[in-house]
């Protein structure tokens, strides 16, 4: 199974600061899914990327794809209260079309 | 848009109860799955099914059985429960269609502990 590593696992931040998260693996990633999970809420998607090198763009949030395909990074401008929660990056694991998470960065932004 | 829909939200269970966690999906998905979050610990797979009828087990399934009677029903069933089942368990489901372009569609999640 492949394992994902994920920093900082908590991060603390003022309302209008910038931040980036990462995730990274010893294997390389057939694809990586970032997800957000709000308290007592299950995880929502927000991006896929899948091409090595990849930028996507979501608003405020820009995600990156590692050359080598074995890490990637969220980059948050600007960070808005509406930004906390926790932010799990995930990929394809080994059962059925299922997705192994890592543990995630928590986010708490500050007003 | 109910999506994915889990009953009951919370549960407090007595060390060997048995308690079935309730999972429905409307968007006529074939892939349906069961984790549990433990903190700092990331989403952990339990059991999957890939269609009606068809189920197999996940990273960590002992202690848990499910079944898979209809596309849109996927309960998972605790036996005898212990203190190591305390956890936040979260069904899902997917289209089940290319693996780069699949995405999981979560539950709000079932609260569980057990005393």
């Amino acid at each position: 199974t492949q394992l994902l590593e994920q920093s900082p696992q908590f991060l603390s931040i003022q309302e209008g600061e910038n931040l980036t998260v990462y995730c990274n693996s010893s294997s390389v990633f057939s694809s990586l899914q970032w997800y957000r999970q709000e308290p007592g809420e299950g995880p929502v998607l927000l991006v896929t990327v899948v091409t090595g090198g990849e930028v996507k763009k979501l608003k405020r949030l820009t995600f990156q794809f590692g050359d080598a395909r074995k890490d990637s990074s969220l980059h948050i401008t600007a960070a808005q209260p509406g930004d906390t929660g926790l932010y799990l990056c995930a990929t394809l694991g080994n059962y059925g079309q299922n997705f192994v998470f890592g543990p995630g960065t928590r986010l708490s932004v500050l007003p | 848009n109910a999506g994915v829909t889990q009953t009951p939200k919370f549960r407090i269970l007595k060390i060997g109860q048995s308690m079935t966690l309730q999972c429905t999906q409307d968007m006529n998905h074939n892939y349906m799955y069961w984790y549990r979050q433990d903190p700092g610990m990331g989403l952990k797979l339990i059991y999957y099914s890939v269609g009606a009828g068809i189920t197999d087990k996940g990273e960590v399934p002992n202690g848990y059985n499910v079944s898979r009677s209809t596309t849109e029903d996927f309960p998972l069933r605790l036996e005898l429960a212990a203190p190591s089942q305390t956890s936040v368990y979260f069904c899902a489901s997917s289209p089940g269609g290319i693996a780069t372009n699949e995405k999981l569609f979560f539950g709000s999640g079932t609260q569980l502990s057990v005393l």
